[in-house]
């Protein structure tokens, strides 16, 4: 059974740092591209960054782009999202999930809150 | 980017009606459209791939239609279940992109 779970969102001050990771099972991780999807409240999804399966390509939604390194650990099976210089409006439940690179995402975790405030 | 407009915004039908959503891409995606269904606290689910193909468990008053820049996501006869938001979303170009949503609600 494919798993994926979240975790170390939590509230951080504008302009601070968080590392988000998502363990993953039940699949052959090294084998498929890994993205996160982020959902502001009283807002709809939004697409923030794809990593390959090996790790070398990524691609950052422009939002984030030059904030937020995405990474990823095949032996540990877990990715990674770096967010630095956080802002109010990265306010989210961050989802990872498996695919979206030449494929859909097929499964999703439940997410894991990051809040920015003062 | 590729621009998703999905519209409308919010429909209101009973039960057992048929509810037809439309998402418009601002340039050609072929076929490289998917559709998303969430429910409040809950997350995403996959219902429709490459525009037409049912995922797996998701049952057949679920259909999708489309390529290029204009696509359909149809529920032939909505159950008291399928109330929720949808989104479309591209995997045809970086980066991708979601639709803003259409949320459908009981009337």
């Amino acid at each position: 059974e494919v798993q994926l779970l979240e975790s170390g969102g939590g509230l951080v001050q504008p302009g601070g740092s968080l590392r988000l990771s998502c363990a993953a099972s039940g699949f052959a991780f090294s084998s498929y591209a890994m993205t996160w999807v982020r959902h502001a409240p009283g807002k709809g999804l939004e697409w923030v960054s794809a990593i390959s399966g090996g790790g070398v390509n990524t691609y950052y939604a422009d939002s984030v782009k030059g904030r937020f390194t995405i990474s990823r650990d095949n032996f540990k099976n877990t990715l990674y999202l770096q967010m630095n210089s956080l802002r109010a409006e990265d306010t989210a439940l961050y989802y990872c999930a498996k695919g979206g690179w030449s494929s859909h995402f097929d499964y999703w975790g439940q997410g894991t809150l990051v809040t920015i405030s003062s | 980017e590729i621009v998703l407009t999905q519209s409308p915004a919010t429909l209101s039908l009973s039960p057992g009606e048929r509810a037809t959503l439309s998402c418009r891409a601002s340039q050609s995606v072929t076929s490289y459209l998917d559709w998303y269904q969430q429910k409040p606290g809950q997350a995403p689910r996959l219902l429709i791939y490459d525009a037409s193909n049912r995922a797996t468990g998701i049952p057949a008053r679920f259909s999708g239609s489309g390529s290029g820049t204009d696509f359909t996501l149809t529920i032939s006869s909505l159950e008291p279940e399928d109330f929720a938001v949808y989104y479309c979303q591209q995997r045809s170009d970086w980066p991708r992109t979601f639709g803003q949503g259409t949320k459908v609600e009981i009337k």
